[in-house]
């Protein structure tokens, strides 16, 4: 079992629609992050959060440390928000990241 | 500041044939980490360093890799030989130390033939 595993490995969704992305961890963290990778592109960090919730436009995460669980909405998704978004955790201690394999989202128009 | 600096973009290459990957990390960074993605195996941690110290090479696959980072804004991962099964995107990223953002490069592509 990987440490960290993300749902659904797939989503496809029309535009307008509310996104959510779910980030279950194994191990006790110091920080989550979320990245977002657009193909063919880099790789861009969106969030770092260790406890309870942050917005960015129409990007929220949220994490409940308890659970180990963590999950990235998007509200009113467009395709431009077709991507790849990535969690990755770093453990207590550490400075490496150990990264989920991923979901791949498409947003149709 | 520029971001992440990585060089070249798109390697080609025979098998057999040494390799050299080149990163530049944003000025300030303490930390500097090279990753490995592949569509099998996602994104893999293959070393890191901590001001110019290899700290983590516990992901460097075999004696083929290696990386050296010789001053604070330049580090390089080198295959030698090289295989078919080493083409993925290499990514450079740095970050400063303790609960902080890490910066990625925008990664080679390497293709091994």
């Amino acid at each position: 079992k990987n440490e960290v595993e993300q749902s659904p490995q797939n989503l496809t969704a029309q535009e307008g629609e509310f996104i959510t992305i779910n980030c279950s961890y194994s191990v006790g963290i110091s920080a989550l992050h979320w990245l977002q990778q657009h193909p063919g592109g880099g790789i861009v960090s969106l969030f770092m959060l260790s406890s309870g919730k942050k917005k960015h436009g129409r990007l929220i995460a949220t994490i409940n440390i308890q659970e180990k669980h963590s999950s990235l909405h998007i509200t009113a998704s467009h395709p431009r928000d077709s991507a790849v978004y990535i969690c990755a955790v770093r453990a207590w201690g550490a400075q490496k990241l150990v990264f989920g394999q991923g979901t791949r989202l498409t947003i149709n128009p | 500041d520029a971001g992440v600096i990585q060089s070249p973009r798109h390697e080609v290459t025979e098998m057999g044939q040494e390799v050299t990957l080149r990163c530049k990390p944003i000025s300030g960074h303490d930390y500097l980490f090279w990753y490995r993605q592949t569509m099998m195996r996602g994104l893999e941690l293959l070393i890191y360093f901590n001001n110019n110290v290899p700290i983590d090479d516990s992901g460097m696959p075999e004696d083929r890799f290696s990386a050296k980072m010789p001053n604070a804004s330049f580090s390089t991962l080198k295959i030698q030989p090289s295989e078919p099964r080493d083409s993925a995107v290499y990514f450079c990223a740095s970050s400063l130390r303790g609960p902080y953002e890490q910066y990625f490069g925008p990664g080679t592509r390497l293709t091994v033939t």
